[in-house]
């Protein structure tokens, strides 16, 4: 039912550099509105990773970055690293639906 | 530091009223820098956005149209902590339910702090 679609799956071997897509539409990521991506260990809350397309919270390392262009946005990990492995979600806001929606979510495996 | 502490129950029979609890540290639901918001998991409808309360020298709900009719969200002002209630619960519902933070800023609605999340199940 979401409006943000990501890739079910993506994997990497430690110390690669794997990427997460978000594809939206022109009524949320295409009409400008910032996307925000969150990561969610098993069992855990999800945790904001980039607020506002590419701005990392205080305590987030640097291997996590993120991009927008037209009606999508993307997540980068560089140096994968075990923990890792999680899944991840994009969010942004829907002009048409009037609320605010999430990524179908995307698993990130190390192998 | 912020903290969300939920609680209530785990299990609700259908068409009665889901009611939970998120109890916060570090920072006020009566301040005007914040938000504070619902949201669900499920694996049929992935994580959704269900509403939020904030204050702005007075008392501000948004609703997602999804739940418009059946959902409440309130402040508890002397007990620092907010609340959602759901009623005519549907199978549907069951799900696991987060309250979440979400800071005034310029880039949009996030959310920085989230509850541990309630595991709440709809089922007689």
């Amino acid at each position: 039912q979401s409006v943000l679609t990501q890739p079910p799956s993506v994997s990497g071997a430690p110390g690669q550099r794997v990427t997460i897509s978000c594809t939206g539409s022109s009524s949320n990521v295409g009409a400008g509105y910032d996307v925000h991506w969150y990561q969610q260990l098993p069992g855990t809350a999800p945790k904001l990773l980039i607020f506002g397309n590419n701005n990392r919270p205080s305590g987030v390392p640097d291997r996590f970055s993120g991009s927008k262009s037209g009606t999508s946005a993307s997540l980068a990990i560089t140096g994968l690293q075990a923990e890792d492995e999680a899944d991840y979600f994009c969010q942004s806001y829907d002009s048409s639906l009037s609320t605010y929606v999430f990524g179908t979510g995307t698993k990130v495996t190390v192998l | 530091q912020v903290q969300l502490q939920q609680s209530g129950p785990g299990l609700v029979k259908p068409s009665q009223t889901l009611s939970l609890t998120c109890a916060i540290s570090g920072d006020s639901v009566s301040s005007n820098d914040a938000a504070w918001n619902w949201i669900r998991q499920s694996p049929s409808r992935g994580l959704e956005w269900l509403g939020r309360t904030f204050y702005r020298s007075e008392w501000y709900r948004d609703y997602a149209v999804s739940v418009k009719s059946r959902i409440t969200i309130n402040p508890q002002t002397s007990m620092n902590q907010v609340s959602l209630h759901l009623t005519s619960v549907i199978p549907e519902d069951t799900a696991v339910y987060y309250c979440a933070r979400e800071p005034r800023n310029d880039y949009g609605v996030f959310f920085d702090n989230w509850g541990q999340g309630i595991r709440v199940t709809v089922s007689s």
